[in-house]
């Protein structure tokens, strides 16, 4: 079965500092996509970046890059140069790619960031 | 363009009563999926749907739960004699098969 763990329920940072948000994951499939998610107090759920587990290379959009470590089964999030509009829960989610499979996403339970002026 | 729409944004209800949350999906996607949050929690799958066919529904928790989607479009999720534990963020989302979910602003239900 699929899971996701996230190990931090709570994270800090100053503001202009870089972060990272811890995710491990365990599926028994060879193919799966790894995402993040951003959730901010208002509730709706925003995406940040992808990984599939083929891609040679880590994923990178602006300030979010994703540190994947296929053999240790885990795919942190990297904030750099956090910004107080950052301060929101942060989750991991996995989606196992076999053809003719479900297209679900399994969520962690997140880790709330909170970025300090 | 218009991202995924959820309506009603909150619905307060008595136990006991059936409730239905309407999801307006992205145009053009053909996957829609529907989650529950609870407070604290991630979200956690409930069904999804591939066109008008529900394609994995083995995320509804009972019989009281069912999800529909005629044409293909809009979707609407039913809850039949709501109970207390029913209480939660119910959260749609839609994409393109196999690529990123988008997601809606979410349903904040209350059961009474």
């Amino acid at each position: 079965a699929q899971k996701i763990t996230q190990t931090q329920p709570g994270m800090f940072v100053q503001e202009k500092e870089a972060v990272t948000l811890d995710c491990t994951y365990d599926t028994s499939d060879p193919s799966y996509g790894l995402f993040w998610y951003k959730q901010p107090s208002s509730g709706e759920m925003i995406f940040l970046i992808y990984q599939g587990s083929y891609d040679q290379q880590n994923a990178t959009e602006g300030r979010y890059s994703l540190n994947f470590q296929k053999a240790r089964k885990s795919a942190n999030l990297v904030i750099s140069a956090s910004q107080l509009g950052d301060s929101a829960m942060y989750f991991c989610a996995m989606r196992e790619n076999h053809q003719g499979g479900s297209e679900k996403l399994v969520f962690g339970k997140g880790t709330k960031l909170t970025v300090n002026p | 363009g218009a991202g995924v729409s959820q309506t009603p944004s909150n619905k307060v209800t008595e136990k006991g009563k059936y409730v239905e949350l309407r999801c307006d999906p992205i145009s053009g996607h053909t996957a829609l999926y529907w989650y529950r949050q609870s407070l604290g929690q991630g979200p956690e799958f409930l069904i999804y749907f591939q066109g008008t066919g529900a394609a994995d529904d083995s995320g509804l928790p009972n019989d009281r739960f069912f999800a529909v989607r005629p044409e293909g479009s809009v979707s609407t999720l039913k809850i039949q004699r709501t109970e207390r534990g029913d209480s939660a963020v119910y959260l749609c989302a839609s994409s393109l098969t196999g690529h990123t979910q988008y997601f809606g602003p979410g349903t904040r239900l209350t059961v009474l």
